[in-house]
């Protein structure tokens, strides 16, 4: 089974701040990986997939990259709304695996 | 607007049996695969089970292949989840999902609210 690497886990940060979040495969999943946020109490929200493409209605300030095995999650420049914790996700064989998730905190 | 509704969760003793309905609303259910992902209290969201578009096959996690079935009835929009011999780490809060694509492997654009499934003694 492919596991997921998120780094790291907690994130404080403060609003204004860039921010990057790293998530790791065990193998090469190619581009199927979708990060999400996830506030509490709340069912997690798709903001990116295929690596890089934006979810519709999501603000352009997120953006995500890489392929393979190494993957990134940035926030140009971090909102009030987005404090909340953000889960990696990969689906490239039918066999879905999430990150343990990156929780962004008021700093 | 595309929507999910969960129902079914409840308190049941260890090698119980529960089954979960999710119903769909808004969208052309029998074009998508459809997911149960649960998350236990303060962990991470953890995949379940997938049924493609067309109920032709089912994918399973480790953890509860043998125990939990899932399936859906196009007529009435509604995707199950039937559980089995359940255990205490099977506590969690329930959610269905909506696959982004049909029949591939793909992210989970859409969400329900969940449903709350207790196991204890």
């Amino acid at each position: 089974d492919i596991q997921l690497t998120q780094s790291p886990s907690t994130l404080p940060a403060s609003v204004g701040d860039r921010v990057t979040i790293t998530c790791r495969a065990s193998q090469s999943i190619s581009k199927w990986l979708a990060w999400y946020q996830q506030k509490p109490g709340k069912a997690p929200k798709l903001l990116i997939y295929k690596a890089s493409t934006l979810e519709t209605g999501v603000p352009l300030r997120f953006s995500g990259s890489g392929s393979g095995t190494e993957f990134t999650l940035t926030i140009t420049s971090l909102q009030p709304d987005d404090f909340g914790t953000y889960y990696c996700q990969e689906y490239s064989s039918y066999s879905w695996t999430f990150g343990l998730g990156t929780k962004v905190e008021i700093k | 607007q595309e929507q999910l509704v969960e129902s079914g969760g409840g308190v049941v003793q260890p090698g119980g049996s529960l089954k979960l309905s999710c119903t769909a609303s808004a969208f052309i259910f029998r074009n998508y695969g459809l997911h149960w992902v649960r998350q236990a209290p303060g962990k991470g969201p953890e995949w379940v089970a997938f049924v493609r578009y067309d109920g032709s096959n089912e994918y399973y996690a480790d953890a509860v292949k043998g125990r939990f079935t899932v399936s859906r009835d196009t007529s009435k929009n509604i995707l199950f989840l039937q559980m089995n011999s359940l255990r205490g780490d099977d506590s969690a809060l329930y959610y269905c999902a909506k696959s982004a694509d049909g029949s591939a492997a793909d992210a989970f654009d859409i969400w329900g609210q969940g449903t709350m499934v207790t196991v204890s003694s």
